[in-house]
């Protein structure tokens, strides 16, 4: 079974800078989807950024970029220039690519606080 | 429609007692997917449906957790005999169904269900 861990489960950063998130994943597979959800307060979970373990280069999406070590298995989630409305749990998540499975294995979370 | 709907948005319900929890998934989205988030467990895969077959139960997690999809549109999840341990936010998804590395689950708001 695939395990997602993100250890730290509360992180705070100021409007404007820069903060990383970690997340590490265990699995025997060589083809596989990684994702990085948010969710507001709201509930709604929205896709922040993917990446193919089969890419070398790093997924980057506006202010949120990765850093994908296959072989360390880490993904860590780097979000610049801090707003506001970043606040938000951050997930994680990890999918198969082969046709046996398509759900999502995710972390428990980070809570993430941006201040003023 | 826009985006995957849900309802109720929150259900109270007395142990015991069944529930009956409903998904819309975006138009012409052939995979859809529910998922548990609780205090305790984090996100959890439930089950999954392509068109209105599950090859996927595997998250259920007890014979008192049903869910089906007709037309392969609308899905009901159904929790027989409600406990405690029911509590938990249930989230609904749906994707293309291509699999391939874009097919980006979309989720719902989900809904809050307490057992009394």
């Amino acid at each position: 079974a695939q395990t997602v861990t993100q250890s730290q489960p509360e992180m705070s950063v100021q409007e404007a800078e820069t903060v990383t998130l970690s997340c590490t994943y265990d699995t025997s597979e060589n083809n596989y989807y990684l994702f990085w959800y948010k969710q507001p307060p709201s509930r709604q979970m929205i896709l922040v950024i993917r990446q193919e373990a089969y890419k070398q280069q790093n997924a980057t999406e506006n202010r949120f970029s990765v850093n994908f070590q296959k072989a360390a298995k880490s993904f860590s989630l780097k979000i610049s220039d801090s707003q506001l409305g970043d606040t938000a749990m951050y997930f994680c998540a990890f999918r198969r690519g082969s046709n046996s499975g398509y759900a999502l294995n995710f972390g428990k979370g980070t809570s993430l606080l941006v201040t003023p | 429609g826009a985006g995957v709907s849900q309802s109720p948005s929150n259900k109270v319900t007395e142990k015991g007692k069944d529930v009956e929890l409903r998904c819309d998934p975006i138009s012409g989205h052939t995979a859809l997917y529910w998922y548990r988030q609780s205090l305790g467990q984090g996100l959890e895969f439930l089950i999954y449906f392509q068109g209105n077959s599950a090859p996927d139960k595997s998250g259920l997690p007890s014979d008192r957790f049903s869910a089906e999809r007709t037309g392969g549109s609308v899905s009901t999840l159904t929790i027989q005999r409600t406990q405690q341990e029911d509590s938990a936010v249930y989230l609904c998804a749906s994707s293309l169904g291509t699999f391939a590395s874009t097919d980006t689950q979309y989720f719902g708001p989900g809904t809050r269900l307490t057992v009394l």
